[in-house]
């Protein structure tokens, strides 16, 4: 059974960087035909797909935040990570890393639990 | 504002049914393929409907999808207490190259 683990900072502070770690068990991010991904949902935008990571070292962002995103890998931990720089309070979010399939890419099949980022001082 | 747009709520009594719809435009739903998401609160989305109208296992078959040009429906039939939730629609917008999700439709049943 695939399981998701998201953790990181709770707090962050404005103009800082933001970072999330996915922990993957019963799956290898390094094993083709799935993409890893990030998805964050506010109050005020809901959903919102942030990127996604494909062990080729392929990335594709959501053009909205491009600038500022960055989703990397660490093979030998079985994780994935997600940056975004220069944070406001519009990034305050829970924040999901999720699965889809190679043959079926955008639909979400494995979800982590969520973990709730706020942008304060 | 969500580019797909979902009704806030829906409500109707245990063994009716209840259909959401989700409205979008050429560059989502008129050419890709709409996901569809329950999410109960405090929980992750968990996925409903995808490749057009196919269920994940343990889905039940009283949740079917369909669309028609730019407009995409899920009808959940003989409605529970356990149905409610809020229900999103997914798709890739072409124009925006990024995945778009509907504002979340709130599922009540009285």
């Amino acid at each position: 059974q695939v399981r998701l683990q998201e953790s990181g900072p709770g707090l962050v502070k404005p103009s800082e960087t933001l970072s999330l770690t996915c922990t993957v068990s019963g799956a290898s991010v390094k094993s083709g035909g799935y993409y890893w991904n990030w998805i964050r949902q506010t109050p005020g935008k809901g959903l919102e797909w942030v990127g996604s990571f494909y062990y080729s070292e392929t990335t594709n962002y959501n053009p909205s935040l491009k600038s500022r995103v960055s989703i990397s890998v660490d093979t030998s931990k079985n994780q994935f990570f997600l940056r975004l720089s220069s944070v406001t309070a519009a990034d305050t979010a829970l924040y999901f890393c999720a699965r889809d399939d190679f043959s079926e890419p955008y639909t979400f099949h494995v979800w982590g639990q969520g973990t709730m980022v706020v942008v304060s001082a | 504002q969500s580019v797909l747009t979902q009704s806030p709520s829906a409500s109707e009594t245990p063994g009716q049914t209840v259909t959401i719809s989700c409205s979008g435009s050429s560059s989502n739903i008129g050419k890709n393929t709409v996901t569809w998401y329950q999410q109960v609160p405090g929980t992750a989305p968990k996925l409903l409907i995808h490749n057009y109208n196919q269920r994940p296992s343990g889905v039940s078959d009283r949740f079917s999808a369909s669309k028609s040009g730019t407009s995409a429906s899920l009808a959940i039939s003989g409605l529970q207490s356990e149905d409610e939730a809020d229900y999103y629609c997914a798709a890739w917008d072409d124009s925006l190259n990024a995945l778009i999700f509907g504002g979340g439709t709130k599922v009540n049943v009285l």
